[in-house]
């Protein structure tokens, strides 16, 4: 099946420095990957949708300048924490949709990002 | 308010002790009902889609059935690695192809 490979699965940072999260679909062409963020006890919350050759689109609340989102080609989407602090910290994970639906997502294997 | 809510929070079983999973959901139309199982720090691994009341969807221990308001996950004679969190997720009808999602049900089968 499809396999969505993320890297790495574990980054620790200084406060203010930044972070790129590489987010791969290995054997299939994704022209769509969605960004999301997961907290303990609570439900995925989708940050971004990244689409190839276009810019992303954020969701309420989610600043662009801040998470930045590169989709430069069919097989690779980057999301790039600028200036990260301690409230950054949590599980980023990316997907990719089959077929048009939207609903059903390989998932990568997700980011812990740690923020000290 | 569009939402997704998942029940029990969590469940311990024993190894071969059947249960059902629930998912409730208000939305003003569904186009599509997902269930995902997560490992402690993984992704997500899509498992079934429901698009309509009545369906069902099998795969090993697990069959996901759908009715207007809820869907259920029953696991038959669940093993030990079984043990993850499901989550649950429901896809409006028109254009906005967001997912809401729900909390998640953490399951733990004793061996």
């Amino acid at each position: 099946g499809a396999v969505v490979s993320q890297h790495p699965s574990r980054v620790i940072c200084k406060s203010g420095t930044s972070v790129k999260i590489e987010c791969r679909s290995l054997d299939f062409q994704a022209t769509t990957m969605f960004w999301y963020r997961q907290f303990p006890k609570q439900s995925l919350m989708l940050m971004a949708t990244s689409n190839e050759g276009s810019k992303a689109t954020y969701e309420q609340g989610v600043e662009k300048d801040k998470f930045l989102i590169n989709h430069a080609s069919l097989t690779l989407s980057t999301l790039t924490v600028t200036s990260a602090h301690p409230e950054d910290s949590s599980f980023y994970i990316c997907s990719a949709p089959v077929g048009t639906a939207h609903g059903e997502l390989f998932f990568g294997e997700g980011s812990r990002l740690t923020v000290l | 308010e569009d939402q997704v809510t998942q029940s029990p929070e969590a469940l311990r079983l024993q190894e071969g002790e059947s249960s059902s999973l629930n998912c409730s959901y208000t939305v003003s139309g569904l186009r599509g009902l997902f269930w995902y199982r997560q490992d402690p720090g993984k992704g997500p691994e899509f498992l079934f889609t429901l698009y309509s009341a009545g369906e069902e969807k099998e795969k090993e221990r697990l069959k996901a059935t759908l009715t207007k308001k809820e869907s259920f996950l029953h696991i038959t004679a669940p093993k030990p690695e079984d043990s993850a969190t499901y989550l649950c997720a429901v896809q409006e009808a028109g254009n906005n192809r967001k997912l809401i999602w729900g909390l998640g049900t953490s399951l733990a089968v004793n061996p």
